[in-house]
């Protein structure tokens, strides 16, 4: 059975701290991981990684995949109270399209 | 920037009654997703749609459930006689390729 386990379940920070969320997975036959960031509604897309240790960036965002280790973890830096949100990982199985998600971390950045 | 719409954004709705949820994915997508959160839970698949045709389905996608592409932009999913237990909230989703998958608002869905 696919398994995603995020940690921490929650984080309280203040603005300008860096975080570090983390994600384990195992998934059948493993094609790529996505992570996202849902605040109210809708996961928005942040990235898509398929490759180990090559490192994806966007702004204050970056990810980063081991594909050896089974995890891949996602660092802000200089957080924003704007950053607050859930932050879901989602491994997609070799067998189909679907991703499995795990239970997000609930990151809540202090002013 | 396209996006994935969806409506109602709410919809309320008789135990035993059919809904039908609505979806625009991007235009220029062509694999389509259904996936489901019940509140305070992980977000669920429910199943994937290409080629006009159902390419995988979660044990969750059971008869009572239905996908359909009428036309060439629309994607609803259809639960034929709600439960209690299919309040949720409702997200489609579209990719180019199955890779970077886009979602919707989401439709929430209560069952009373």
């Amino acid at each position: 059975e696919d398994k995603v386990v995020q940690s921490p379940l929650s984080l309280v920070v203040h603005e300008g701290d860096t975080v570090t969320l983390n994600c384990s997975y195992e998934v059948t036959n493993f094609r790529s991981l996505l992570w996202y960031k849902q605040e109210k509604k809708a996961p928005t897309f942040l990235f898509m990684l398929t490759s180990s240790g090559i490192e994806k960036k966007s702004g204050r965002l970056s990810s980063i995949l081991d594909k050896k280790e089974l995890f891949s973890i996602l660092n802000i830096t200089a957080t924003q109270t704007g950053d607050s949100a859930v932050y879901l990982c989602a491994p997609r199985p070799g067998y189909g399209n679907k991703l499995v998600f795990g239970a997000g971390t609930i990151l809540r950045v202090k002013s | 920037e396209p996006e994935v719409t969806q409506t109602p954004s709410h919809q309320v709705t008789q135990m035993g009654q059919e809904v039908i949820l609505r979806c625009v994915p991007i235009s220029n997508h062509l694999y389509f997703y259904w996936y489901r959160q019940i509140l305070g839970q992980k977000v669920e698949f429910l199943v994937s749609f290409y080629n006009n045709e159902i390419s995988e389905k979660s044990e969750i996608f059971d008869d009572q459930f239905s996908v359909e592409r009428p036309d060439g932009s629309n994607f609803t999913l259809k639960i034929r006689s709600t439960k209690l237990e299919d309040s949720a909230m409702y997200f489609c989703a579209s990719s180019e390729t199955p890779n970077e998958q886009f979602f919707g608002p989401g439709t929430r869905l209560t069952v009373l």
